[in-house]
């Protein structure tokens, strides 16, 4: 079965830093794109970050460049995020996305992981 | 404020079509083919339902159709069913710095 699971979420104060991780299964992880998008608590989806095959190639929405770092290791079916500096708008639901081959479409979702940036 | 303008909730009736549009500009929904809609019902997260304006993938109900006109894209559910209750998102590639964007989310209601 194909399969993403994130962890990691959690409570974290204003500036602190959290790292999320998706582990793959069912497919293989390292012919994929893979994103995070994330969803604040009553709101819309928002993309966050993509990552090439190889980790060569990432790219940011403006909010969090800088701040936030997207990674992946393939001998391990996993995907990070990495963020630093947390503000309260960084408060959301952090879903593992995998990019379909061939466009920008996001195939297959993990259940998401919380978090809120909350003094 | 989102990228993409989609009305904020549509309704009909049960076996009745309803389409919902996803407004942008020539920089992402006018200017490439990489149109997609998800559903995303309470507590779950999003699916995939039409991906490059007008493909469903596997397992996705013929009912379920897209397609695109200038700036806009647009949705149709035809034979509405009650678990087509959910809200629905479309999202585009952008040429700009934010490589892809979202629509801010349409609620569908079967009455």
């Amino acid at each position: 079965e194909v399969q993403l699971v994130e962890s990691g979420g959690g409570l974290v104060q204003p500036g602190g830093s959290l790292r999320l991780s998706c582990a793959a299964s069912g497919f293989t992880f390292s012919s994929y794109w893979m994103s995070w998008v994330r969803q604040a608590p009553g709101k819309g989806l928002e993309w966050v970050a993509n990552i090439k095959q190889d980790g060569s190639e990432k790219y940011y929405v403006d909010s969090v460049k800088g701040r936030f770092t997207i990674s992946r290791d393939n001998a391990k079916n996993s995907l990070y995020l990495q963020m630093n500096s947390l503000r309260a708008e960084d408060t959301a639901v952090y879903y593992c996305a995998r990019v379909r081959e061939g466009d920008d479409a996001f195939d297959i979702w993990g259940q998401g992981t919380m978090v809120t940036v909350s003094s | 404020q989102s990228a993409l303008t989609q009305p904020a909730s549509v309704s009909g009736s049960p076996g009745q079509s309803i389409t919902i549009s996803c407004t942008g500009t020539s920089s992402d929904v006018g200017g490439y083919n990489y149109v997609s809609w998800y559903q995303q019902h309470p507590g779950k997260a999003p699916k995939l339902m039409i991906y490059d304006v007008s493909n469903r993938p596997s397992g996705v109900s013929n009912r379920f159709s897209g397609s695109k006109s200038g700036n806009t894209a647009s949705l149709t559910i035809s034979g509405l069913q009650a678990e087509d209750e959910a809200d629905y998102y479309c999202s585009s590639y952008t040429s700009s710095s934010t490589l892809i964007v979202f629509g801010g989310g349409t609620k569908l209601t079967v009455l």
